[in-house]
């Protein structure tokens, strides 16, 4: 059964600090792994990674893949207080025309001033 | 603002009540889904509409009805709900069902008493 796995499930920090956050998987036919940051209600888009090794940046966000040992990572770096929200991860598994992203529970991320 | 509304952001109703929720998308996407998230649950896809036509039912209860006249609007008609189906329900649309990163309405809170 295709599985999304990330860790941990909460976490406190202080602001400045950085942090990693993590998905694994275990999809057939894998395509792609997406980051989404939900804040309140919508889920936003924040990056979508198809090949390994290669780093996504955008500010203090980046975030790699690793397809052989089947993870991501998304790190924060100089945490502020407006970084506070649910990360979640979805992976991609070939499906011909449509898109059924397998999702994870979410790392829900607290950054305190 | 995400190019995804939804409206109401809050529903409160009784089982025996029929509601339904809106969602419009101004992005010019060709498809729109219907998810369902609940406290300590991956988001779950209810519904995937391409070019107006219904390609995925995720074994929705019939008590869910969606419907989509145009590409650029969805619904999702409630009848006789249950008191778990209480959750945050959002929409989502991409450019093409098949390829494209998913983006996100702010959801409906809904509470079934």
């Amino acid at each position: 059964e295709d599985k999304v796995v990330q860790s941990p499930l909460s976490l406190v920090v202080h602001e400045g600090d950085t942090v990693t956050l993590n998905c694994s998987y275990e999809v057939t036919n894998f395509r792609s792994l997406l980051w989404y940051k939900q804040e309140k209600k919508a889920p936003t888009f924040l990056f979508m990674l198809t090949s390994s090794g290669i780093e996504k940046k955008s500010g203090r966000l980046s975030s790699i893949l690793d397809k052989k040992e089947l993870f991501s990572i998304l790190n924060i770096t100089a945490t502020q207080t407006g970084d506070s929200a649910i990360y979640l991860c979805a992976a991609d598994p070939y499906a011909g025309n449509n898109r059924k992203l397998i999702w994870g529970l979410g790392t829900s991320l607290a950054v305190n001033p | 603002e995400t190019g995804v509304t939804q409206t109401p952001r809050h529903l409160v109703m009784g089982m025996t009540n029929k509601k339904s929720l809106k969602c419009e998308q101004h992005l010019g996407h060709n498809a729109m889904y219907w998810y369902k998230q609940s406290a300590k649950k991956p988001l779950e896809l209810m519904f995937v509409y391409n070019f107006k036509e219904q390609t995925e039912n995720n074994s929705v209860p019939s008590r869910f009805s969606p419907e989509c006249p145009n590409s650029s609007h969805l619904f999702l008609h409630l009848h006789t709900l249950q008191p778990e189906d209480s959750a945050l329900y959002l929409c989502a649309s991409s450019q093409d069902p098949g390829v494209d990163t998913q983006y996100f309405g702010p959801g409906t809170r809904l509470t079934v008493l």
